[in-house]
């Protein structure tokens, strides 16, 4: 079945360590998204990529890096430069950049705890 | 730039009763309009979608129709189920931005 799949579910971090948080889809999708989620908010955009080998930063990208070498494929790293990493990470997919009149279809999130 | 404004809740309503979640937006120019769905410790599920002014997404007995002189999109159910209690997203697309565009969440409780 195509479909996004982030892993893992859940993921404990030291403070002071780095953590790749996976995200992969086989849906052929050309645009891809990393948001986080704290408890009662909304989401909130940490980068996107269009395209293979180029992505932006979004609204919170401090303390984060990604990467976008294959298509089907966006992690992103959790930096010990990030003060505050304790929060729900959700990943997203859709057709393209240009089309708008399409949804983006979401992986199951990791919850990523700082101990 | 770009934002989605929805109404706090958490909204309790017993079986039975009718939803309305409001929700406005501000954008340039003309996006495209979501509702999605989030069930406890998972990720988000498209509810429906409105492409251009007076289109109505429809799904699972929920309504939306994307009002451009208002620059609402109001979620509406005429007969809520338990089921339904989840939290509900609006979000906004346009191609300008390449962004989606999410509002704070509204919970939904219903009681039986």
């Amino acid at each position: 079945d195509g479909g996004i799949t982030q892993s893992p579910k859940y993921l404990f971090r030291k403070e002071g360590q780095n953590v790749t948080l996976s995200c992969e889809q086989n849906l052929n999708h050309d645009a891809m998204y990393w948001y986080r989620q704290d408890p009662g908010q909304g989401l909130r955009l940490i980068y996107y990529s269009q395209i293979v080998n180029d992505f932006q930063k979004g609204d919170i990208a401090e303390g984060y890096s990604v990467s976008r070498e294959k298509k089907e494929s966006f992690p992103l790293t959790v930096t010990s430069a990030q003060k505050n990493p304790t929060a729900f990470y959700l990943c997203a997919s859709s057709t393209s950049g240009g089309a708008g009149n399409t949804e983006a279809f979401f992986g199951q999130g990791t919850r990523l705890t700082v101990v | 730039g770009d934002s989605v404004t929805q109404m706090e809740g958490p909204v309790t309503l017993s079986e039975e009763a009718f939803l309305t979640i409001n929700c406005t937006y501000t954008a340039t120019g003309y996006p495209s309009l979501f509702w999605y769905v989030q069930y406890p410790g998972e990720g988000l599920q498209l509810l429906l979608k409105a492409t251009k002014a007076d289109d109505k997404g429809s799904n699972k007995g929920f309504e939306a129709t994307y009002r451009k002189e208002t620059t609402s999109f109001h979620l509406e159910k005429g007969s809520v189920q338990v089921s339904d209690s989840a939290v509900y997203f609006c979000a906004l697309y346009t191609s300008g931005t390449y962004k989606y565009i999410f509002g704070t969440g509204t919970r939904l409780k219903v009681l039986a």
